[in-house]
């Protein structure tokens, strides 16, 4: 069974570093065509890509964060990181990670989300 | 970045229910389109892939359809267990553009 635990604080000050850290069980990400992305979702509003990264390595940023973001795995514990810089009260959301299938681009596989809260 | 746009961005319908969700793509990604389902609180449920194939579990009342720049998801009968918001996602670049989201709410 597939699952995800994405783990982090709950309120940090702006222009703070986050870290969140995602758990996972059920799949390795140096497994063969699998990735582990972070997406996030504002209060209220629709969600938003952020970063992945493959099972060979490979990472993936989005255009618009991508000087803020940095993904990295853990394979030996079966872990993956996101650090956002300079946060913003805009950065406020939910957080979550998702398992995803490097053929297809399918996310088949969401974490519970974890709530980021933004403010001094 | 692909533009993913939904309509409409809410809608009232009662138990046993057709409703039809479209989703339009600002250029064409074949069928590089994914359905999600989320209810209040809880993390989006992956539904569709590849624009009408349903995900394992998935109840057959559950139909999508598309090519191209536009796609359709319909609820043929809706269940009390389908009132949530639907997103569809666009897989056909790395940036996985997600639309808005449709309320479907309980008239």
């Amino acid at each position: 069974q597939v699952t995800l635990r994405e783990s982090g604080p709950a309120l940090v000050r702006p222009t703070q570093t986050l870290t969140l850290t995602c758990t996972f069980s059920g799949f390795s990400v140096s497994s063969s065509e699998i990735f582990v992305t972070w997406i996030r979702q504002p209060p209220g509003k629709t969600l938003e890509w952020l970063a992945r990264v493959d099972w060979d390595g490979d990472t993936y940023y989005s255009t618009s964060l991508r000087t803020r973001l940095t993904i990295s795995r853990d394979t030996s514990n079966n872990q993956v990181v996101l650090t956002m810089t300079n946060m913003d009260p805009a950065d406020t959301a939910t957080y979550y990670c998702a398992r995803g299938i490097v053929t297809t681009n399918n996310l088949d596989s969401w974490g519970q989300g974890t709530l980021v809260t933004v403010s001094s | 970045d692909i533009q993913m746009t939904q309509s409409p961005s809410s809608l009232s319908a009662s138990v046993g229910d057709r409703v039809t969700i479209t989703c339009r793509a600002s250029r064409s990604i074949s069928t590089y389109l994914n359905w999600h389902q989320q209810k209040s609180g809880k993390a989006p449920k992956f539904l569709i892939s590849a624009a009408s194939t349903l995900q394992s579990g998935v109840p057959s009342r559950f139909r999508g359809s598309g090519s191209g720049t536009d796609f359709t998801l319909t609820i043929s009968s809706l269940q009390p267990e389908d009132f949530a918001t639907y997103y569809c996602q666009q897989t056909y670049s790395t940036s996985y553009t997600f639309g808005q989201g449709t309320r479907l709410e309980m008239k």
